[in-house]
Parts: structure tokens; C-alpha cells; sequence
């Protein structure tokens, strides 16, 4: 099986309760945030993502929010879903063609 | 669109051999770039390029070279593979000169003995 995500933070939840998967940013410059799910053996893949003059962002059962206070970005999942279950990365940006620093990750494990 | 392809999609190599790793997009993206994820270490940026002709290093250059001769395609070679650079390979596209994110290949799982 896929030996990425060892020694990852794990977050266990509930099938239908809501998830919150926290990243702390590095560089009080970035201005552009993604999150990326990445299930075992597949590529991540986009699921949201925000820019610096917003605070919240809403997609299909997926709210990020962003703190630049603290430099915190989380990930809400409502009625989190055994198919939710993965590795969650989040990204940051400083803008153009500056490439994205990725955050270690953080794997979800939805208990059915 | 099939968006990023990669080929192969698993590799077994020898100390010294050397390989390419293929990568193409049919995104018209001119930005592109290749990261290696191992156990622990999350993505790691190798080698990026943000147009023909273009290509610049990531964290963890040594080892690899690349080539950006088409809009499409983005190689990576690796001279004389090590056990070091057992991994799992991704290649990723998005538009360039403003904020967008990146679209990932399935990867190519590479392992060096």
C-alpha cells in the first residue's frame, strides 16, 4: 500500500460529523492558499482555495477559513464522509509564478 | 482534457542506470514543475520551469536534470539513479503569472536498488 503519510497527524472523526483540519503558513507574504486531498496511490488533488483579502471561502461541504493575524489556515468538512478519508495538505503562495510551499499533512480517517 | 499525464507509473532501477520520467499536459499551462513525496517529508519542490525554455531549481535539485523544449512537456532524468532517490514522483501544472492552483499527475512510484 502507499507508505506516504507515515508519521502524519491523524484526525479521526465520526461519519457525519463535521472535520476541521488545521495548517499553520509560514510566510506572513503569501497570498494564496490551497487545499489539496490526496488519497492512497493518486496525485493531490485541488479542493479549495482562498486568497489574502478573504477571511472565509464556501465550496460543496467545504468552508476554509483564514486567519492572517496568526498565519492559521483550516479546512471545515461538514457530514464528513468515509470517502473523505485522506491525506489533507494545505499550500501557500506569495503570488506569480513563485512556486506553492506545501505544508506536511494532515490524514483524516473517518470512522464509519 | 486529460489534463497531467505521467509515464510510468512504476520503475525499477539499478544504482547507476539512468531514466527519464515523463510528464505532459494538455492544459496549455505554462507553468510546470516536478515534486518527490516520501514518508514524512510531505512534497518537495525539484525542479520547476514557468515557460518554454525556462527552467529553474526547487529544494532538492541534485541528481536530476530537466528540459522544457515544449509547452506540453516536462522530463525529468535522472543521470545516475541512487537508493536515495527512491520516492514517489509527481508532476504538476497551472496557469502562470497570477494565483491559481496546481493540477497534479497520478505520480510515478520509483524505486532504486
Amino acid at each position: 500500500g502507499e507508505s506516504v503519510g507515515l508519521h502524519l497527524p491523524t484526525l479521526s472523526v465520526q461519519e457525519g460529523d463535521n472535520s476541521i483540519i488545521n495548517c499553520a503558513y509560514s510566510n506572513s507574504a503569501s497570498d494564496y492558499f490551497i487545499w489539496y486531498k490526496q488519497e492512497s496511490g493518486k496525485g493531490p488533488q485541488f479542493i479549495i482555495d482562498i486568497r489574502s483579502n478573504m477571511d472565509k471561502r464556501q465550496g460543496q461541504r467545504v468552508t476554509v477559513l483564514l486567519n492572517k493575524t496568526v498565519k492559521h489556515l483550516s479546512l471545515q468538512i461538514a457530514a464528513t464522509q468515509p470517502g473523505d478519508s485522506a491525506v489533507y495538505f494545505c499550500a501557500e503562495n506569495i503570488g506569480g509564478n513563485t512556486p506553492l510551499v506545501f505544508g506536511k499533512g494532515t490524514r483524516l480517517s473517518v470512522i464509519a | 482534457n486529460a489534463g497531467v499525464t505521467q509515464t510510468p507509473k512504476f520503475q525499477v532501477l539499478k544504482t547507476g542506470q539512468s531514466m527519464t520520467l515523463q510528464c505532459a499536459q494538455d492544459m496549455n499551462h505554462e507553468y510546470m514543475s516536478w515534486y518527490r513525496q516520501d514518508p514524512g517529508m510531505g512534497l518537495r519542490l525539484i525542479h520547476y520551469s514557468v515557460g518554454a525554455g525556462i527552467t529553474d531549481q526547487g529544494e532538492v535539485p541534485n541528481g536530476y536534470n530537466v528540459s522544457r523544449s515544449t509547452t506540453e512537456d516536462f522530463p525529468l532524468r535522472l543521470l545516475s539513479a541512487a537508493p536515495s532517490q527512491t520516492s514517489v514522483y509527481f508532476c504538476a501544472s497551472r496557469r502562470s503569472g497570477y494565483n491559481s492552483p496546481l493540477h497534479f499527475g497520478n505520480g510515478t512510484r520509483l524505486t532504486v536498488t
